[in-house]
């Protein structure tokens, strides 16, 4: 069964519509991250909560937004999506500890029109 | 701050065969971890392999072996019998100090029947 789910797979959004994403985790797991993936390039880190306590990256543009309600769920807002956000969007969570590994949901696939 | 380097882009290995993917990392903090995650084209990172900077053995897990050289800061990964459900792109990832991973920008492995 999956452990971290992203929804939906697929988001075709216009230019300048605001998107959420969503994540979900069965794991109980304290941390859960966002990270944003392009093509041929690292998963760059977005945000990431500690619990309640979210914990946002210097170079996170002021266009991505997230909440989490509960320890089970997370979101990701994009408030004025542009061209240069299309990407893959990874939600992940983990334990917290620099030995323990992170768990994956499947990503959202976002393009921009 | 933390970097992870993969140099090779892309490689190819035959069926059966055995194949080592590169990783060199930097960072400053003493006690770190290193992970290798698989992603095939469904989307999905799959944790592979974790070594501690303080394990005296290198990690093992199945097919999968890591040959960590602390000195060179070097984390490789060695798959040994390469299968063609190997094909995937293969990313390093490091945790120092804190729970946060930084990944490398990945290596595409192609297996050939």
């Amino acid at each position: 069964d999956a452990m971290v789910i992203q929804n939906p797979r697929y988001q075709v959004t216009q230019f300048g519509k605001p998107v959420t994403l969503s994540c979900s985790q069965t794991l109980n797991h304290n941390v859960m991250y966002w990270y944003q993936q392009k093509s041929s390039q690292a998963p760059k880190l977005l945000f990431h909560y500690y619990d309640k306590d979210f914990n946002n990256e210097a170079d996170t543009p002021d266009n991505f937004q997230s909440r989490r309600p509960n320890t089970s769920f997370c979101f990701l807002d994009i408030r004025s999506p542009g061209l240069g956000d299309a990407a893959m969007y990874l939600c992940a969570t983990s334990m917290g500890g620099t030995n323990t590994e992170a768990f994956f949901g499947q990503g959202t696939r976002l393009t921009v029109v | 701050a933390q970097k992870i380097t993969q140099t090779q882009p892309g490689m190819f290995v035959q069926e059966k065969e055995a194949v080592t993917l590169d990783c060199t990392y930097d960072t400053s903090d003493p006690s770190y971890g290193l992970f290798w995650y698989k992603q095939p084209s469904s989307g999905e990172m799959i944790f592979l392999i974790y070594q501690g900077s303080y394990d005296q053995q290198n990690a093992t897990e199945g097919r999968y072996s890591l040959n960590f050289q602390k000195a060179r800061k070097s984390a490789n990964l060695v798959i040994s019998a390469s299968q063609l459900g190997d094909s995937a792109m293969y990313f390093c990832a490091v945790t120092g100090g804190s729970y946060i991973p930084t990944f490398g920008r990945g290596t595409s492995l192609i297996v050939h029947p």
